[in-house]
């Protein structure tokens, strides 16, 4: 199994909803990114998890909230966005955190894509 | 400060011509990684094609080439054969060995005509 899952596909919500992203791998990957990507521009890197623990958080706002629950799982939990968090969203692992190499290229997820009204 | 640099924001190109796409990165650092990425309009990030510093061969990988040229800075990714899937936006990243994340640059716009 070489890929990356992402759900929900497409997510509107409102400014006040409560709502989670979800990503899985079942490659053995020990390292786990979120991106936020707006259209026409390279992702954004939010977060990194390294072996299940919070390795980098890139000055994201306390309204997105990661959670890694296992290896395998990556969550987003988003509160009180604004319209401007209106982006895709990817996810991303790798076999290991540190160093190079091709083993270590980030495999990505199909994004969502969330609106927020 | 390291960056990638994509010169070419969109480009057309005639179906089974081969294409080149050009990055240049600037690093001081003598270990780091090129990677190329393709983003079709599903929204997908794939991986294609990696370089890495110390290598001393071009990489290949099918369709794909790296022409990478270190004493420019240069990696650029060569298609032949272009296929109407082959248009996508197209991504060069970079990464440091002592940091494990990408640099990216700003993507070229890639269709191919039929």
């Amino acid at each position: 199994d070489t890929e990356v899952t992402q759900t929900p596909k497409h997510l509107v919500m409102g400014m006040t909803n409560k709502k989670s992203l979800k990503c899985e791998q079942h490659m053995g990957h020990r390292a786990m990114y979120w991106y936020k990507q707006k259209a026409k521009k390279p992702p954004e890197l939010m977060f990194v998890y390294s072996y299940e623990k919070l390795s980098i958080n890139e000055s994201v706002p306390s309204r997105f909230s990661p959670e890694c629950p296992n290896s395998s799982l990556l969550n987003l939990h988003l509160h009180a966005l604004q319209p401007e968090d209106s982006a895709l969203y990817l996810c991303a692992s790798s076999q290991d955190g540190l160093g190079t190499g091709e083993n270590n290229e980030q495999f990505f997820g199909p994004g969502t894509r969330l609106t927020v009204l | 400060a390291q960056k990638i640099t994509q010169t070419q924001p969109g480009m057309f190109v005639q179906e089974k011509e081969a294409v080149t796409l050009d990055c240049t990165y600037d690093t001081s650092d003598p270990s780091y990684g090129l990677f190329w990425y393709k983003q079709p309009s599903s929204g997908e990030m794939i991986f294609l094609i990696y370089q890495g510093s110390y290598d001393q061969q071009n990489a290949t990988e099918g369709r794909y080439s790296l022409n990478f040229q270190k004493a420019r800075k240069s990696a650029n990714l060569v298609i032949s054969a272009s296929q109407l899937g082959d248009s996508a936006m197209y991504f060069c990243a970079m990464r440091l060995d002592s940091n494990y994340q990408l640099i990216w640059g700003a993507g070229t716009k890639l269709i191919i005509k039929p």
